[in-house]
C-alpha cells in the first residue's frame, strides 16, 4: 500500500532563517506531488505541483521554492523565511492517470517567529 | 479559473442529528473530491464522486454534475464528525485540484 511522509511535525524558525521541508511516497511510481499551505485553519492554497523529477509549476509567486531531486521525493525550500510564511503545511500525491485522487500526508506546522 | 464554493461555512449539530453540506462549482469537470480534516490537521480522503451517488457508512455523497454542485450528506452524527470538509474539484490529466473554502462542522454531545 501507499504512504506518505513528512517531516518535521513542528517546526519553529526565526524570521530571516532557511527552511527545508520534505516530503516522500512509498508504494507507487512517477506519482504527481503537491504542496499546499493553509493559514488560519482553512482553505488551502496549492503552492507548487510536479508531475516528473526536475518538472516543478508554482501556482503562487512568493518567498519559497520547490524541487523534485528524485521521483518519490519532493522539497520545499525558502532562503529567507517572513512572518507570512507561518501556516501548515501539506503534502499529497497522486497516480498520474485514471482518477486523479489526491492523498495527503500528516502536515508540518511551521511558526515563524 | 474554476471557482468552488461551498455552504454553509460553519455548522454545529447535535449529537445524532443529520446534515448536508453542499459544494458548487462553476465549470464541468471530471474530477471530484470530499474530504474530512480532522482537529488534528489530517486531510482524509471521504468521496471520489465526479457523478452519481455512493455511500459510506453514515456518509453519502451525490454528485449532479449536469448541475455542478455536490451533496455530503452526514446522519446520526458523532462528535468525531467534527472538523472541516472541504470539497475539491479537477479535470483530467496532470491540472491539480482546486479546493473550496470548507464547511466547519461541529458536533457537541
Amino acid at each position: 500500500s501507499q504512504t506518505i511522509h513528512q517531516w518535521p511535525a513542528t517546526l519553529v524558525q526565526p524570521v530571516g532563517s532557511p527552511l527545508s521541508l520534505e516530503c516522500t511516497v512509498e508504494g507507487t511510481s512517477n506519482p504527481n506531488l503537491y504542496w499546499y499551505r493553509q493559514a488560519a485553519g482553512r482553505g488551502l492554497q496549492l503552492l507548487f505541483y510536479s508531475v516528473g523529477i526536475g518538472q516543478i509549476s508554482s501556482e503562487v509567486p512568493q518567498n519559497l521554492s520547490a524541487s523534485r531531486p528524485q521521483d518519490r521525493q519532493f522539497i520545499l525550500s525558502s532562503k529567507k523565511l517572513l512572518l507570512s510564511d507561518s501556516g501548515f503545511y501539506l503534502c499529497a500525491w497522486s497516480v498520474q492517470t485514471g482518477g486523479l485522487t489526491q492523498y495527503f500526508g500528516p502536515g508540518t506546522r511551521l511558526l515563524v517567529l | 479559473g474554476i471557482q468552488v464554493e461551498q455552504s454553509p461555512p460553519d455548522l454545529i449539530l447535535q449529537e445524532g442529528a443529520n446534515s448536508t453540506l453542499r459544494c458548487n462549482f462553476s465549470d464541468s469537470v471530471n474530477n471530484l473530491q470530499w474530504f474530512h480534516q480532522n482537529p488534528w490537521g489530517q486531510l482524509i480522503n471521504l468521496f471520489y464522486i465526479p457523478s452519481g451517488t455512493k455511500q459510506n457508512g453514515r456518509l453519502s455523497a451525490t454528485t449532479v454534475a449536469t448541475e455542478r454542485y455536490s451533496l455530503l450528506y452526514i446522519s446520526s452524527s458523532q462528535t468525531t464528525d467534527s472538523g472541516v470538509y472541504f470539497c475539491a474539484v479537477g479535470f483530467a490529466g496532470n491540472t491539480p485540484l482546486v479546493f473550496g473554502k470548507g464547511t466547519r462542522l461541529s458536533v457537541i454531545a
